[in-house]
């Protein structure tokens, strides 16, 4: 499978500010999403990345708040906007690689506190 | 009623035995079924994914699906301490071409 690296892996924000988050592929993939998992909760997918274009956002989640980029099949970012201490949570990436079977291998993941 | 739905647990096992955990999902026309593995601090390592209906073994792992049911669980032989984890069941949506994760079992095997 990809390796995918994700930076930071750690930051602890003050509220009102932004922080932009990294995820590295180490070969192109098909897909890439980006995931929040707080605190004692499984997964919640945020949006899709789409290469070249706007982000598939879900419900609840909106581009003004977690701006996504995707300039290349390889890489892609996500920003927490206008950040509260709400928004203290593990945010993950996510790729597919292609084929079938839809297989999704996660990124180690960025550990968030907002103060 | 969730979309997938799973016990939370904690599921505790003496080490050696087997380990049940459990999975039901909503959407019938669902295809694809992932078992992830999440050790505390750490992010989802896939694990299993099963499309067909029955078992499927990896080493000490089987999945098995029963898509009649809506039911698919993982049994894990022979429990080792270090299987101690969140295990995360993942359906991939029929309709949306998502994936969607249960709340996850915590499954604790004690030596």
């Amino acid at each position: 499978s990809a390796v995918i690296s994700q930076k930071p892996s750690r930051d602890i924000c003050q509220r009102g500010t932004s922080l932009t988050i990294q995820c590295q592929v180490d070969s192109q993939v098909t897909m890439m999403f980006w995931y929040r998992q707080q605190p004692g909760q499984s997964l919640t997918l945020i949006a899709t990345a789409n290469q070249g274009s706007e982000a598939t956002y879900e419900s609840g989640f909106v581009i003004d708040k977690f701006p996504i980029s995707r300039p290349n099949l390889t890489f892609s970012t996500l920003t927490v906007s206008n950040m509260s201490p709400e928004d203290s949570s593990i945010y993950l990436c996510s790729v597919v690689q292609g084929g079938s079977y839809n297989e999704q291998f996660f990124g180690p993941g960025t550990r968030l506190t907002v103060l | 009623q969730k979309e997938v739905e799973q016990n939370s647990g904690p599921l505790s096992v003496p080490e050696g035995a087997i380990a049940s955990l459990n999975c039901t999902y909503s959407d019938r026309v669902s295809q694809s079924f992932f078992w992830y593995r999440q050790y505390s601090g750490k992010s989802p390592e896939l694990i299993m994914s099963i499309y067909s209906n029955g078992d499927k073994e990896d080493g000490r792992f089987t999945a098995q699906l029963n898509k009649a049911s809506q039911y698919v669980s993982l049994l894990i032989r022979d429990s080792q301490p270090s299987d101690s984890a969140t295990y995360l069941c993942a359906v991939l949506s029929g309709n949306t071409g998502k994936l969607i994760f249960g709340q996850g079992t915590t499954l604790q095997v004690k030596p």
